[in-house]
């Protein structure tokens, strides 16, 4: 199985911060890669497919980065609204696997 | 639209069978495979299984944690996909959820709402 390892578990920021999280495969995924970002009690809903690609709707100031086994996520300019916590998720060839999480909140 | 609705969750004793539906809208349902995630409380999301169409003949994949005890089945003339959960555990209590799979274009594009299993006596 492709074990996906997410940092940091959890990151305090000021809105208009950049924030970036980075999503590590034990293995070379090409660009199969997903960021989801999920708020309580919610669905996960995508924001970047393919590693770089912004889903129709998802704000421009999310962004992805990467191929292979390096990942990265960024939301330019916190926003209040962005309080969720984000996973990566590699769709290479099942088992389809997530990365731990990363909780994002406001300082 | 595409609308995705997970229903059929409730709370059931360890040892007991459940039926999870997910219904589709919006797109023609058997051109997609269709996968279930779950998360228990508190915890990261996990691959359940999916199941692909019927140019593929229906055929399923599982994650280690449920093979032998869930199945996933499509009926395409009503939308639906089922999860059938046998043999439950407490560690299989949390939410879940159904999601388009298709790998070749878009794959968990939309995900349903989720609906709540509680394993407990």
């Amino acid at each position: 199985d492709i074990q996906m390892t997410q940092s940091p578990s959890s990151l305090s920021a000021f809105v208009g911060d950049r924030v970036t999280i980075t999503c590590q495969a034990s293995q070379d995924i090409s660009n199969f890669l997903h960021w989801y970002q999920q708020k309580p009690g919610k669905a996960p809903k995508l924001l970047i497919y393919n590693a770089n690609n912004l889903q129709t709707g998802a704000p421009s100031r999310f962004s992805g980065r990467g191929s292979g086994t390096d990942f990265t996520f960024t939301i330019s300019g916190l926003q209040p609204e962005d309080i969720a916590t984000y996973y990566c998720q590699q769709y290479d060839y099942p088992p389809w696997t997530f990365g731990q999480g990363t909780r994002v909140e406001i300082k | 639209e595409v609308q995705l609705v997970d229903s059929g969750g409730g709370l059931v004793q360890p040892g007991r069978s459940l039926r999870l539906s997910c219904t589709g809208s919006g797109f023609t349902f058997g051109d997609y495979p269709m996968s279930w995630f779950r998360q228990a409380p508190g915890k990261g999301l996990e691959w359940v299984g999916f199941i692909r169409t019927k140019t593929y003949r229906g055929t399923t994949e599982y994650a280690a944690s449920v093979k032998g005890r869930f199945s996933i089945s499509r009926d395409d003339s009503k939308s639906i996909a089922y999860l059938q959960m046998n043999s439950l555990k407490t560690d299989d209590t949390g939410f879940y959820y159904c999601s388009r799979a298709d790998t070749t274009t878009l794959p968990f594009d939309y995900w349903g709402q989720g609906t709540l299993v509680t394993v407990s006596s």
